[in-house]
């Protein structure tokens, strides 16, 4: 049974970089049926798609965060990665790492790490 | 950006009957691209449908989904404690993926 867990710091500073990684377990990341995703949920904005990496390492970014955002594979430590910068209060929230056999929908998900912009 | 409607915004119902969520989509959604999700205090949200009628695996048969173009149902027959909840749509009928704002189910 295939799950993920969330890592990283959960204060950034405005204009730096947050950067947190989804350890997968119970499958691998570069296994050839699955889609790798980032989701984060405000209480302003609710849920809202960041991106995903696929098994290949082909990635789509929502426009809204595409300038900001990147997406990477680690298969050798079997995770991915999500990189934002500049980061502004706006970009407080719950972030998700979660995965399916398609890029679109999301049957497994991490439990989700809390990420508090402030100086 | 396709923006999807949640209505109602609370639903208040009792255990056993039957509650009936909707979604409507600002442009038609291509082939049924819509899927359901499920949230609970404290949890990432749980998948429930996708392409709009297809209940994903685990997902107990009370639930159902249905509609196209823009307008989708979930049904949710004979409510079990456990149902009452946070339900969001979401649609991938874009190459940009977004959410509904959610419809609480309440007892």
């Amino acid at each position: 049974q295939m799950q993920l867990q969330e890592s990283g710091p959960g204060l950034v500073k405005p204009s730096e970089t947050l950067s947190l990684t989804c350890t997968v377990s119970g499958t691998f990341v570069s296994s050839g049926i699955y889609y790798w995703s980032w989701i984060r949920q405000s209480p302003g904005k609710g849920l809202e798609w960041i991106g995903y990496i696929s098994h290949s390492g082909s990635t789509s970014y929502n426009p809204s965060l595409k300038s900001r955002v990147t997406i990477l594979l680690d298969a050798a430590k079997n995770q991915f990665s999500l990189k934002l910068n500049s980061v502004t209060a706006a970009d407080t929230a719950v972030y998700f790492c979660a995965g399916d056999s398609a890029p679109s929908r999301w049957f497994a998900w991490g439990q989700g790490t809390p990420v508090t912009v402030t100086s | 950006e396709i923006v999807l409607t949640q209505s109602p915004g609370t639903l208040s119902l009792s255990p056993g009957e039957r509650a009936t969520l909707s979604c409507r989509a600002s442009q038609s959604l291509s082939s049924t691209s819509l899927a359901w999700y499920q949230q609970k205090p404290g949890q990432a949200p749980r998948l429930l449908i996708y392409n709009a009628s297809s209940r994903a695996r685990g997902t107990p048969d009370r639930f159902s989904g249905s509609g196209s173009g823009a307008d989708f149902t979930l049904t949710i027959n004979t409510l079990e404690p456990e149902d009452f909840a946070v339900y969001y749509c979401q649609q991938y009928g874009s190459s940009t993926f977004t959410f509904g704002r959610g419809t609480r189910l309440e007892i």
